[in-house]
């Protein structure tokens, strides 16, 4: 059974520009979280998706926003980057929302 | 507004002890907790939890307890091993989630020396 992967592991962008993060979820999962974890911190959720519908957002403008796809897979997508966006970010998968999360290694965003 | 926090960023411990870690929260509407345990470069992997109506739950060497009325919990690694040096997060669902969607403490960093 393959589990959580995110890819790319790691990106450099500059300030104003536009990133997307992929996530794979495990097998059977139904649902994707997000979470932005910066250095030294909690993570801190920012979206889930559940059967590609955003099921809940955390405080997390506008310019954060998501998408999910019919094999379950989801991307997050980030427009004009600013400099504090730059953190570990890490998708969950689960069987429904309010199941056991599994989490992906993450990919750190550096914003320079 | 930090509703869930553990206090200590670290916490170094000798390998055959007990290994405590602490957290708090402010939010008497959680009913679930969490911990989990992150290595480098890895996700954080789920570890041990406890529903709000429980004051404990045990589990080989980890047990938590709750102390509702003080809005704390506690994870007790015993014995600890070397393994277990890892950033540990404690975290929460609020009762009227539809997300299951976790808030988690700032982590501490246990160290166990062999």
């Amino acid at each position: 059974e393959t589990g959580v992967t995110q890819s790319p592991t790691h990106l450099i962008k500059t300030r104003g520009q536009q990133v997307t993060l992929r996530c794979s979820s495990q097998s059977g999962h139904n649902t994707v979280s997000w979470y932005q974890q910066a250095l030294g911190q909690g993570p801190q959720f920012i979206f889930q998706y559940y059967r590609e519908e955003e099921n809940g957002r955390g405080n997390f403008p506008p310019r954060f926003s998501g998408l999910q796809f019919p094999n379950y897979s989801s991307e997050l997508n980030v427009n004009a980057l600013e400099l504090d966006d730059s953190a570990l970010y890490l998708c969950a998968s689960s069987p429904g929302p309010y199941n056991e999360q599994f989490f992906g290694p993450g990919t750190r965003l550096t914003v320079l | 507004d930090q509703q869930v926090k553990q206090n200590s960023p670290s916490l170094s411990v000798q390998e055959g002890r007990i290994s405590i870690l602490n957290c708090d929260y402010t939010n008497s509407m959680f009913d679930y907790f969490l911990w989990y345990k992150k290595y480098p470069a890895e996700g954080p992997t789920f570890l041990i939890s406890i529903s709000s109506i429980k004051d404990k739950n045990e589990d080989g060497r980890f047990t938590v307890f709750l102390n509702k009325s003080a809005k704390h919990l506690s994870l007790h690694i015993v014995p600890s091993q070397p393994g277990d040096s890892a950033v540990y997060f404690c975290a929460a669902i609020h009762g009227s989630s539809n997300t299951g969607k976790l808030i988690f403490g700032q982590g501490t960093t246990l160290q166990v020396k062999p």
